[in-house]
């Protein structure tokens, strides 16, 4: 069993929709790491969060550190979307989940 | 300015040569790391190092050696390539250890023959 869980694991969408990922994890955690890699490869962070909820654009992301979850979220989904969405926290090493690759279609 | 800049962004080799792939931050970050992500996209922590000092060194083969000859260098050196080690590794880097968002490179594509 994966120590982070995401789901789904691929999503499709069209343009527009509001998409919603979840990441689920097993240990008590400090803060938790949601990251975007484009087709291209290239990683960037989106947001680290350790309670309640962070707002960058589009993307919402939220957590509950009692219930061990966060969603991030996307609003009015643009293809530029298109990506894979990795989520993962520090604790003693660093653990990401298997990623969520999301297909947003004009 | 690229913050996290890691070279060659592709290294194409055959199986037993020895290679490095460099990663300099200009961020002023205490906090580097070494990821490798395989043809499955899983990424996966293999050295951390924080001001200098190695902090996470996961269950990676001892032919993988990390070098941080500086808090804004951190090299990883791959003795006698194998197969298996073909995958994209990504450097990144935080401001502190643990509490800080990461900053990764645009990864290396090591393709081993």
């Amino acid at each position: 069993k994966n120590e982070v869980e995401q789901s789904p694991q691929n999503l499709t969408a069209q343009e527009g929709e509001f998409i919603t990922i979840n990441c689920s994890y097993s240990v008590g955690i400090s803060a938790l790491h949601w990251l975007q890699q484009h087709p291209g490869g290239g990683i960037v962070s989106l947001f680290m969060l350790s309670s309640g909820k962070k707002k960058h654009g589009r993307l919402i992301a939220t957590i509950n550190i009692q219930e061990k979850h966060s969603s991030l979220h996307i609003t009015a989904s643009h293809p530029r979307d298109s990506a894979v969405y990795i989520c993962g926290y520090n604790t003693d090493k660093l653990i990401f989940g298997t990623g969520t690759r999301l297909q947003v279609f004009p | 300015d690229t913050a996290v800049s890691q070279t060659p962004k592709y290294l194409v080799t055959q199986m037993g040569n020895d290679k490095s792939i460099k990663c300099e931050q200009n961020l002023g970050h205490d906090t580097m790391y070494w990821y490798k992500q395989d043809s499955k996209k899983f990424l996966k922590i293999m050295f951390s190092y924080n001001n200098k000092e190695l902090i996470i060194n996961e269950t990676v083969p001892n032919r993988f050696s990390p070098k941080s000859p500086d808090k804004a260098h951190l090299n990883l050196h791959i003795n006698s390539l194998e197969l298996g080690d073909s995958a994209v590794y990504f450097c990144a880097s935080s401001l502190t250890w643990n509490d800080s968002p990461l900053h990764f490179g645009n990864g290396t594509r090591l393709t081993v023959t």
